[in-house]
């Protein structure tokens, strides 16, 4: 089964709209931290941000916000005002108590239009 | 900033040929992972690293795969006969400790093509 769960596999806005990536993840542990990368097109993968699993306070930091909701098992990504610059792969992780990896997510390929 | 550095950024090999991608963690970093992408796929865990022996790996991490810290500074990912189906983009990455809190930096990646 798959830990972590991005449906949306392509998306595409104009420059300056709002965008949602969406992440659903499964874990049995209570304790845990989900994350968000992006990878843009030179294939790198950047740290966004970091979020655990005892803080459901949502945050926003520049453009950028997240709406983690416990009771729904989803941690969505919200870009506000896009830019070309933010098309890339965004990709959503889970780290788990129990182990050390990170599950990723399948991806979510953003392309913002000038 | 420091950051993880993996040699080559692109790697041409023939099938049944042995390879060796280098990475460079940053340095007071404690955990090592490899990771691997296939074109258009999802990342991949392969393999975690820590004092010097394998902690964790994942059933794509096979007889044909061995890692390495060699001198305290790099850290290598050995595949030994490469198949067709190896070719993707293999990521190394680090964390200062153990614990699902922090993130991984990831390098740039070493795109691995298997002809």
């Amino acid at each position: 089964a798959q830990k972590v769960t991005q449906a949306q596999t392509e998306i595409s806005v104009v420059e300056k709209e709002d965008v949602t990536l969406d992440c659903v993840y499964e874990t049995r542990d209570t304790t845990y931290y989900l994350f968000w990368y992006k990878q843009p097109p030179s294939g790198e993968l950047v740290f966004l941000i970091r979020r655990n699993s005892f803080d459901e306070q949502n945050e926003i930091s520049g453009r950028y916000s997240w709406n983690f909701q416990k009771s729904t098992s989803s941690f969505n990504f919200t870009i506000t005002a896009s830019q070309v610059v933010d098309s890339a792969v965004y990709f959503c992780a889970l780290s788990e108590n129990t182990g050390n990896q990170f599950y990723f997510g399948t991806g979510t390929s953003l392309t913002v239009i000038p | 900033e420091p950051e993880v550095t993996q040699t080559p950024s692109h790697q041409v090999t023939q099938m049944g040929q042995e390879v060796i991608l280098r990475c460079v963690p940053i340095s007071n970093h404690l955990y090592f992972y490899w990771y691997r992408q296939i074109l258009g796929q999802k990342v991949e865990f392969l393999v975690s690293f820590y004092n010097n022996e394998i902690s964790e790996k994942s059933e794509i991490f096979d007889d044909q795969f061995s890692v390495e810290r060699p001198d305290g500074s790099n850290f290598t990912l050995k595949i030994r006969s490469t198949k067709l189906e190896d070719s993707a983009m293999y990521f190394c990455a680090s964390r200062p400790r153990q614990g699902m809190s922090t993130e991984a930096f990831f390098g740039q990646g070493t795109r691995l093509t298997v002809v």
